[in-house]
């Protein structure tokens, strides 16, 4: 999982249930992101953070809340979910050498109904 | 941000040599050029960054032009196990906070 825990692996939902996605990391690394992948499309950012209690938005924000209490904790709240939100999220931090080398956890497969 | 344009598929043979351009146009000058590869129901996993020149490591290589409008993944020797979708990505070195991914290169390894 390179050091990216992802928690459920699969969940499915009822329109306007709320739930929260878990991810976890095991290294202390300031940065950490949300990105949800569509079939057949590639990744969007959600949410991301540059520390604890530093978050920010990505390019698809609505819908969604995150909080960084702590730097090893990323969780994503689904505030009331709707069959749009259907989709995989892959939560995410860097690599040791390089900004850009994202280790990325193994995926929640989120169905809403 | 840079936007990027790559081949939606591609087939090859086992043991040939696969390369995938990718185009980027609007690169910045603060932007890296960086591939990920992605397995049916995993996420992306990183392959390989460049600047400028050429980047070679265990699993690829990297070709870029010195106008730095395009580059060009190069994968050795390819398995059936090298079947999944490539994405060309282009950023400054930030954790990827401006990646734009599109569908990617879906690459198709026959026996």
């Amino acid at each position: 999982n390179a050091g990216v825990t992802q928690t459920p692996k699969f969940q499915v939902l009822k329109t306007g249930q709320s739930m929260t996605l878990q991810c976890a990391q095991d290294m202390n690394h300031e940065y950490m992101s949300w990105y949800r992948q569509d079939p057949g499309m590639g990744l969007r950012l959600i949410h991301y953070s540059v520390g604890a209690g530093i978050t920010d938005q990505g390019e698809v924000p609505n819908g969604y809340n995150v909080s960084r209490s702590t730097t090893e904790d990323f969780p994503l709240r689904l505030l009331s979910a709707a069959p749009s939100q259907t989709s995989v999220y892959f939560c995410a931090k860097p690599g040791a050498y390089s900004g850009n080398t994202i280790y990325f956890g193994e995926g929640s497969w989120l169905t809403v109904v | 941000l840079a936007k990027t344009t790559q081949p939606i598929s591609m087939d090859s043979y086992e043991g040939q040599e696969v390369n995938i351009t990718c185009s980027h146009n609007n690169i910045a000058t603060n932007d890296y050029i960086t591939w990920y590869q992605q397995f049916p129901s995993q996420g992306p996993r990183f392959i390989i960054q460049g600047y400028k020149t050429k980047v070679t490591n265990e699993v690829a290589s990297l070709f870029i032009p010195a106008d730095r409008k395009s580059s060009t993944l190069s994968l050795p020797r390819v398995s059936l196990s090298d079947t999944a979708v490539y994405y060309c990505l282009v950023g400054e070195d930030n954790y990827g906070q401006n990646f734009v991914f599109g569908p990617g290169t879906r690459l198709s390894v026959l026996p």
